[in-house]
């Protein structure tokens, strides 16, 4: 059974930094990207970007170019959303999912159960 | 950011049937396939239909997509209060990576 899961709520205050995970099983975690998706509070599904675990090359939509970082550590199965100096601003639910992609078919097949990110001072 | 444009909402009475459009452009769902999620109150999202009209095992076929030209629109026929939910299309897009629609809200009456 495919599982994605991620790491629990955060607190946090404005300009800490901030790593969350996101524990993949239940198949080749080197054979599919891992997508990372931002819902801020009563909002729609923000695509922020991906990651291709196998040789961590990543791809950021021009919105969050710059403002987080994708990493993964394929010898756990698992993918990383961090900031290095958060902002009230980040204060959202964010999701990893699987991605698989190629030919112009691409979609987030398993989602993770989603990490609420708090940043307020 | 988004690029892909939906109906803020719909709604229809159990047993009846809605469809929600989804419109791009040729960056997108004009040529690339196009995605449906499914996201009930407090939940993470659930895909409901890949690659236009495809449904992953599980999915009840009262679910349905298609794609034409420049827009999608995902149909779910023999409405439930269990539907009532958000609803998500995405797409590829050349320019912006992937894209999102803008959601929208079924409310069964």
């Amino acid at each position: 059974e495919v599982q994605l899961v991620q790491s629990g709520a955060e607190v946090k205050q404005p300009g800490e930094s901030l790593k969350i995970s996101c524990r993949a099983s239940g198949y080749s975690f080197t054979k599919y990207w891992i997508a990372w998706v931002r819902q801020m509070p009563g909002k729609g599904l923000e695509w922020m970007g991906i990651i291709n675990p196998g040789d961590s090359h990543t791809t950021y939509s021009s919105s969050f170019q710059g403002q987080v970082t994708f990493s993964a550590d394929k010898s756990i199965s698992t993918a990383y959303l961090q900031w290095s100096s958060l902002k009230a601003s980040d204060t959202a639910l964010y999701y990893c999912a699987r991605f698989p992609c190629g030919g112009g078919s691409c979609y987030s097949d398993y989602w993770g159960q989603g990490a609420l990110v708090t940043v307020s001072s | 950011q988004s690029v892909l444009t939906q109906p803020p909402s719909v709604s229809a009475a159990p047993g009846q049937k809605v469809t929600i459009s989804c419109s791009g452009s040729t960056s997108n769902i004009g040529n690339n396939y196009v995605s449906w999620y499914q996201q009930l109150p407090g939940t993470a999202p659930k895909l409901l239909i890949y690659d236009n009209n495809k449904r992953p095992s599980g999915i009840p076929d009262r679910f349905s997509g298609s794609k034409s030209g420049t827009s999608a629109t995902l149909g779910i026929t023999g409405l439930q209060t269990g539907d009532e939910a958000d609803y998500y299309c995405g797409a590829w897009d050349s320019l912006s990576a992937h894209v999102f629609g803008t959601g929208t809200k079924v409310t069964v009456l």
